[in-house]
């Protein structure tokens, strides 16, 4: 089955730094989606991102299909940052892959 | 609006038993999924279902059960408890399979 490679899995941030988190995935997929775990463990959906770049406030992302991977860009990073954020990746049948996370602490 | 409603927040079981997790959506999303989360890892699809009457079997569907009478529910039968269940549970929806997914607020399960 495809693979879903995150990097780095750890990340320890001040508070205003920026950030890249990157998502490697080893086969063509229809879909690309990158979420936020809070501390409490809620999973929140911040980009739907098949193909092509999305900015929301401080974040931001591109999905570079071809070459078979995305990033996701953390600006002005803040402590409500921290949590694991993960990428998930649906290949041609129906499930979603993920994978196994960064974590991100910020520090004030 | 609700979004994806889980129930319980928390259980705990003893090797054998058999227990219903629940799941319900209010948003009309025709696809549905059962995660599992261990420690250190990512999410692992157990079962999904891509509408009212329709399930298949994820990359975990070993000791699940699913099924999907209304486009609303679909709950997640573990029929006999091991420890190797204890997982933290989420159940997703989204309007398609191709399509922004919500998650509920996860369920913590322990089998001793």
């Amino acid at each position: 089955g495809i693979q879903v490679e995150q990097s780095p899995p750890d990340l320890i941030l001040q508070e205003g730094a920026n950030s890249t988190l990157r998502c490697n995935f080893s086969d063509s997929v229809n879909n690309l989606q990158w979420f936020h775990q809070n501390p409490w463990g809620q999973l929140i959906n911040l980009f739907y991102i098949p193909s092509g770049t999305k900015q929301n406030g401080r974040l931001s992302a591109t999905t570079v299909a071809t070459e078979r991977y995305s990033l996701l860009y953390i600006s002005s990073s803040q402590t409500t940052d921290s949590g694991v954020y993960f990428c998930a990746v649906s290949p041609s049948n129906n499930d979603m892959r993920f994978g196994a996370g960064t974590r991100l602490t910020v520090k004030p | 609006n609700a979004g994806v409603t889980q129930t319980p927040k928390f259980q705990v079981l003893k090797t054998g038993q058999s227990m219903t997790l629940q799941c319900a959506q209010d948003m009309n999303h025709e696809y549905m999924s059962w995660y599992r989360q261990d420690p250190g890892m990512g999410l692992r699809l157990i079962h999904y279902s891509v509408g009212a009457g329709i399930t298949d079997q994820g990359e975990v569907p070993n000791g699940y059960n699913v099924s999907r009478s209304t486009t609303e529910d679909f709950p997640l039968r573990l029929l006999s408890a091991a420890p190797s269940q204890t997982s933290v549970y989420f159940c997703a929806s989204s309007y398609i399979h191709l399509a922004e997914a919500f998650f509920g607020q996860g369920t913590r399960l322990t089998v001793v």
